[in-house]
């Protein structure tokens, strides 16, 4: 059974502050998504890394893959307000025909202070 | 583009009465579908997913039932709710034959069983 873990599950860090949130899985993993969720509403897309080493990067956020350790990370670089919100973690396996079944983390609630 | 479509937005229902909740996608064909839970500040949890018409798989043995009536509409149902089905419900979508293709989430469904 593939589990997810995220630490830490809170997270208050003060505008400008560099600081990176932890996923890690428990079986192998061919994909690793990262998603955005706001107070009250769904679940925004972020990242997807499907490779051991993969690198992706959209503004303060970058997201890195390490197949072989089974660790996602999530680097913020100097954190801006905005940021806050809850961040997700979820890896993935091939299942039959092309259903994509994600197990998710139970999630890394951010808090940028200023 | 595409769109995801799911309601109602909140729902209150008494324990014991039925439960219909609707999702369609928009502007993509042969979807696979996909329905998910969140208790209050918890992960996601995979409850059913459909490559196709009529075809559902279930996650996790439980009081709800999933349809698949037409290619892009999904219905999550229960006969008899109970108080641990209240939660937040996400319907989501990926391209079907797209093995990398992240869930596309549409806004949920806040449920409250009293």
């Amino acid at each position: 059974e593939l589990k997810v873990e995220q630490n830490p599950l809170f997270l208050s860090m003060q505008e400008g502050k560099n600081y990176t949130i932890y996923c890690n899985y428990s079986t192998t993993s061919d994909r690793l998504y990262w998603y955005r969720q706001d107070p009250g509403k769904s679940l925004e897309s972020l990242f997807v890394l499907l490779s051991n080493g993969a690198v992706k990067q959209e503004g303060r956020l970058m997201a890195s893959l390490d197949t072989k350790a089974r660790l996602s990370t999530l680097h913020i670089t100097a954190a801006v307000h905005d940021l806050s919100a809850t961040y997700f973690c979820a890896a993935g396996r091939r299942d039959t025909g092309t259903a994509s079944k994600l197990t998710f983390g139970t999630g890394t609630r951010l808090q940028v202070t200023l | 583009s595409q769109t995801i479509h799911q309601w109602p937005a909140t729902l209150v229902q008494p324990v014991g009465s039925p439960l219909s909740l609707e999702c369609t996608v928009e502007g993509t064909s042969n979807p696979n579908l996909y329905w998910y839970r969140q208790a209050a500040g918890r992960g996601l949890q995979l409850l059913f997913y459909s490559i196709g018409i009529g075809q559902i798989s279930s996650e996790v043995p439980q009081n709800l039932s999933a349809s698949r009536p037409q290619d892009r509409q999904f219905i999550l149902s229960s006969k008899k709710l109970l108080l641990s089905d209240s939660g937040f419900y996400l319907c989501a979508w990926t391209r079907g034959f797209s093995y990398n293709s992240p869930l596309h989430f549409g806004n949920g469904t806040r449920l409250t069983v009293t």
